[in-house]
């Protein structure tokens, strides 16, 4: 079976902190892909970022980054010098490979609440 | 500009009044989905389409009808609704995944209420 866990219902900080959301996966596909969305308070989904099973590069963009690590099967988001701006929540997702993913399903955590305050 | 629409955004409605919300994708993408938020459980897929007229039930069907008689369209149906299924839903378009795109393009969602 297929699942995602974040461990974090909610997480608050304090502006520019650095803060670390975990994500860990099951699954017994080989190849598979890993997202992370961003819904803010006004209830939209966003893209963050997607990464490949074959792909184990961390990834740095702006004050986001992403460690992905298949031997602890974790793909972990941390956001440096944290904003206001990031206060929602954060959904990590999984989808199989496209040879059987229903449609291209996604399962998703339950998602972590994050609230940056002043 | 490429992307999915979702109506009503907000519904209130009573238990037993048959309800349709819309969902249309203008990028000709083959697969798309509905899934329902609630506080907990992150988001689960209720029924996706894999092409016209190709339907399935997803981990949440119960309630729920859908149809996809054109490529754009993928209205989500509750024939007679009931209070637990006050949530938000979301409709999502993918490609096939065969040219290399995996992202899910999500609808705005719709909040709906049944008392």
């Amino acid at each position: 079976a297929q699942k995602v866990t974040q461990a974090q219902t909610e997480i608050s900080v304090v502006e520019k902190e650095d803060v670390t959301l975990d994500c860990v996966y099951e699954t017994r596909d080989t190849t598979y892909y890993l997202f992370w969305y961003k819904q803010p308070p006004s209830g939209e989904l966003v893209f963050l970022i997607r990464r490949n099973s074959f792909d184990e590069q961390n990834e740095i963009s702006g004050r986001y980054s992403w460690n992905f690590q298949k031997s602890t099967s974790s793909f972990n988001f941390t956001i440096t010098a944290s904003q206001v701006v990031d206060s929602a929540v954060y959904f990590c997702a999984l989808r199989s490979h496209p040879g059987h993913n229903q449609g291209g399903k996604l399962i998703f955590g339950q998602g972590t609440e994050l609230s940056v305050k002043p | 500009e490429a992307q999915v629409t979702q109506n009503p955004r907000y519904l209130i409605t009573v238990t037993g009044k048959k309800l349709t919300v819309t969902c249309s994708q203008n990028m000709n993408h083959e697969y798309m989905s509905w899934y329902r938020q609630d506080p907990g459980l992150g988001l689960r897929q209720i029924y996706y389409s894999m092409n016209v007229e190709v339907t399935d039930k997803g981990d949440v069907p119960e309630g729920y009808k859908v149809s996809r008689k054109e490529k754009r369209n993928f209205p989500l149906i509750l024939e007679s609704p009931s209070p637990n299924q006050t949530s938000l839903y979301f409709c999502a378009s993918t490609p096939r995944g065969d040219r290399g795109v995996y992202e899910q393009y999500f609808g705005p969602g719709t909040r709906l209420t049944v008392t």
